[in-house]
């Protein structure tokens, strides 16, 4: 069973800190994805890698997938308080067609 | 606003009841996708749809019955639901499914609680 492992869970930071988030498998994807999700939302794709070592940046927020395409990484810098919410990395397994299968996710708050 | 429509967006229903969910994309996507989200969990995949054919069905109970009518509409059936079904129901599209890097578009769902 392929299995993505998000951390941390929660989050609590002051706005103006940094802040990164985790995604780990030991399986291989075709791509990663990041969502953000606000309550009484679906979960609104902010990017895409798809490349071995693949370093994306979307304003303060930075993306890397992993040399090995098992991994990656969403860095926040100086957080503020509208980058609350839910951050959930999605992998794309191949069974004969790609399925999206998601991280347990990172519930961020940053407090003013 | 999202490209994704789904409705409706509140459901109440009891043991007994049929209900259905509707969901609705016009961007040529010719895969769906049905998710379901409990509170403080990432979105779980049930059934997958691809050229309007079933293509991935997790193992999920007969109580849920999917269906695609057509390339930009998809349907959930639901019969004889527990409370534990008591969830949001999440819709999404993409492009395709043989590509790995076709991002998902969700609907902003319908959070179904069942009494």
């Amino acid at each position: 069973t392929q299995l993505l492992e998000q951390s941390p869970q929660f989050l609590s930071i002051q706005e103006g800190e940094n802040l990164t988030v985790y995604c780990n498998s030991s399986s291989v994807f075709s791509s990663l994805q990041w969502y953000r999700q606000e309550p009484g939302e679906g979960p609104v794709l902010l990017v895409t890698v798809v490349t071995g070592g693949e370093v994306k940046k979307l304003k303060r927020l930075t993306f890397q997938f992993g040399d090995a395409r098992k991994d990656s990484s969403l860095h926040i810098t100086a957080a503020q308080t509208g980058d609350t919410g839910l951050y959930l990395c999605a992998g794309a397994i191949n069974t004969g067609g790609f399925k999206t299968i998601f991280g347990a996710g990172t519930r961020l708050f940053v407090k003013a | 606003d999202t490209e994704v429509t789904q409705t409706p967006k509140h459901l109440v229903m009891g043991m007994t009841n049929k209900k259905s969910l509707k969901c609705e994309q016009h961007m040529g996507h010719r895969a769906m996708y049905w998710y379901k989200q409990k509170a403080k969990k990432p979105p779980e995949l049930m059934f997958v749809y691809s050229y309007e054919k079933l293509s991935i069905n997790e193992s999920v109970p007969s109580r849920f019955s999917p269906e695609c009518p057509n390339s930009s509409l998809l349907n959930l059936h639901l019969h004889a639901l527990q409370p534990e079904d008591s969830a949001l129901y999440l819709c999404a599209s993409s492009q395709g499914r043989s590509r790995g890097n076709s991002p998902l578009h969700f609907g902003n769902g319908t959070r179904l609680t069942v009494t």
